[in-house]
């Protein structure tokens, strides 16, 4: 299993909507990622948990709250976001040795909506 | 000045063609070099890797780095509609677990 699940696929919030993305492997992977991609973009760092603990927060606004249960799960809880925050939300997960960092398998993305 | 440069503009090839895409980077200190493809409404599949100097070879795919021009470059032959999709480069950035992205190039094979 090479997965990696996200849901839901697509969501529509209004700005003040509490949401959360949710994410699942089942790799025996230790680093997970958040990214953020806009239209036509490269995916932009957000959050990297490695071994369930937070060890990189790229300066995201507090509106975006990453949380991770167990290694196998990352969720991004949403609250009070802008029309802007409207874009590809992908989740990744790797190996957290150096060397196989770079194998980092990615989920489709939930495509979210600010309104 | 960013740490992978890939020119973003879309290319369109007929099918058959050989597809050429390149990047640069700025640090020297950079060890691994990462193509991915995505395609449209999807996230980003590891195509190929290389690991400092030297070419790799994956079927169609070949993808090479110069580190004494910081330059990454993936050749696509026989190339085939189902290869239509947008190309990034990607390197290992500051510390650990850390992917820098090139902007993508978004590639159309035509039939």
């Amino acid at each position: 299993d090479t997965e990696v699940t996200q849901t839901p696929k697509h969501l529509v919030m209004g700005m003040t909507n509490k949401k959360s993305l949710k994410c699942e492997q089942h790799m025996g992977h230790r680093a997970m990622y958040w990214y953020k991609q806009k239209a036509k973009k490269p995916p932009e760092l957000m959050f990297v948990y490695s071994y369930e603990k937070l060890s990189i927060n790229e300066s995201v606004p507090s509106r975006f709250s990453p949380e991770c249960p167990n290694s196998s799960l990352l969720n991004l809880h949403l609250h009070a976001l802008q029309p802007e925050d409207s874009a590809l939300y992908l989740c990744a997960s790797s190996q957290e040795k150096f060397s196989a960092a770079f194998e980092a398998f990615f989920g489709q993305g939930t495509r979210l909506t600010v309104v | 000045q960013k740490e992978v440069e890939q020119d973003p503009g879309p290319l369109s090839v007929p099918e058959g063609a050989i597809v050429s895409l390149n990047c640069t980077y700025s640090n020297s200190a950079f060890q691994y070099f990462m193509w991915y493809r995505q395609y449209s409404r999807k996230g980003p599949e590891l195509l190929m890797y290389t690991y400092s100097s030297g070419n790799k070879e994956d079927g169609r795919f070949t993808a090479q780095v110069d580190k004494s021009s910081k330059y990454i470059s993936l050749f696509i032959r026989d190339s085939q509609p189902s290869d239509s999709a947008t190309y990034l480069c990607a390197t290992m950035g500051r510390g650990n677990n850390r992917l820098a992205f090139g902007k993508g190039n978004q590639v159309v094979v035509i039939p």
